[in-house]
Order: structure tokens, then sequence, then C-alpha cells
């Protein structure tokens, strides 16, 4: 099974940077996903880390480190835009289900 | 128009009857899954199905049952609904070449 923990909630001010701390204990790792979920809406993909490293996208990058069981989701300049819930998921390797975390509500003010 | 649709959106329900949530697709992928979303508790995979004749339980299928009628189709049924199913509830879709998974729009189901 999957044991994923991430903060409640983050605030930060407009333009700022904001980092998204995910720590997971698992039986089987196969890659770890961040996804944004809008009040109401479906969560949607924003980044996937199968290697330790850094992925980046933009704004946006996410670090993956195996052997610590831990990620972060970096949220670079932020826009009013980025308020939203940000979940962290991992991949069990021996059925491909994603277990999520509670997710990490972020808020930006101006 | 969306990949993964949803229907109905919302729904409001008395304790006891009969519910079905209904998810359809047109990106042409095997696998499909629903979850429920509680405040709190994030997303939890209910049932699992890698292709028609594939069914799975996830970690909270009690109270739940599904049908595959298609590739393109999967249906969540709550046979005698209960005020603790009150939840959000997502369809999700993965290709078999695919990473990532794809949500529909949600179903906000209240169980009176």
């Amino acid at each position: 099974g999957q044991n994923i923990d991430q903060p409640t909630e983050m605030t930060a001010t407009e333009g700022a940077i904001v980092q998204i701390n995910c720590t997971y204990q698992t039986s089987g790792f196969n890659g770890l996903f961040w996804y944004q979920q809008h009040a109401g809406e479906a969560p949607t993909f924003l980044s996937y880390n199968v290697l330790d490293g850094l992925e980046e996208k933009g704004r946006f990058s996410s670090f993956l480190s195996r052997s610590k069981g831990y990620s972060y989701l970096l949220l670079k300049e932020l826009q009013m835009k980025d308020s939203a819930s940000y979940l962290c998921a991992v991949r069990d390797r021996n059925d491909y289900k994603l277990s999520f975390g509670a997710g990490t509500t972020v808020t930006v003010r101006a | 128009d969306a990949d993964v649709t949803q229907t109905p959106r919302n729904r409001i329900t008395k304790t006891g009857k009969r519910i079905m949530l209904e998810c359809s697709q047109t990106k042409g992928h095997d696998r499909m899954y629903w979850y429920r979303q509680d405040p709190g508790l994030g997303l939890r995979l209910i049932y699992y199905s890698f292709d028609v004749k594939d069914i799975n339980k996830g970690e909270i299928s009690d109270g739940y049952s599904v049908s595959r009628q298609a590739q393109a189709k999967f249906s969540l049924s709550l046979e005698s609904a209960i005020p603790n199913q009150t939840a959000l509830y997502f369809c999700a879709t993965r290709g078999p070449l695919s990473d990532t998974q794809y949500f529909g729009p949600g179903t906000r189901l209240t169980v009176l």
C-alpha cells in the first residue's frame, strides 16, 4: 500500500515561489504524479517523475528522490489562477494503480 | 467535445434509492477508473477496469458495483444509497501507452 503526506494549505503572494512537498511510503514504486485541481473541477495532469531529479515545465518544476521517498512541486512566478489544490499521487509498480495524497490547497494573494 | 464525460453532473437522492452514474470516453482508452473525493481525504479508488472483461475492486468498493458496457462506457451503481456516500465522484481513463490518467468533470452526489 501507499502512505502519502503533503501539507494541507499554503499561502503565497503573486509573483512569488511556492514549494509543495510530498513524502510517501510504498511497497512498490512506479512513478510520482502531480495534478492540479481547481475547486469543483476535475484534476488535470501537471507532471510525472519516475527517475530521480528535476523535471521542468515552464513555471512548474517537479523533483523526485526515490531513496528518500520525497518529491516537491515548485511553482514560480505565481499567478492568481494558480490558486488551486495540488495533488501528489504515487503509482504502484504491480498494478499501476494511483494512490493520492489529500491535496495541498494553495492560495495566491495579490 | 469533452473526451471524458459524466452524467449526471449533480444528483440529490434519498437513502435507500438505487443510483447509477455514467461515464463515457472518446479517447479510445482501455483502462477506466472510478474515484470518490471527500474533503481532507483526497481521491480514493472504488473500481477499475482494464478492458470490457476485466473488472477489479479498489480500496473502497463496498456498497458500489460497476458495469463496463463497452470499451467507451463504465457505469458506477449504488444499489442502496446511504448518506456517507455523499461525495464528488470522478471517472478517469488511461491508454496502454500513456502514463497519465484523464479525469471527467465529476458528479456531485448528495444522499439525504
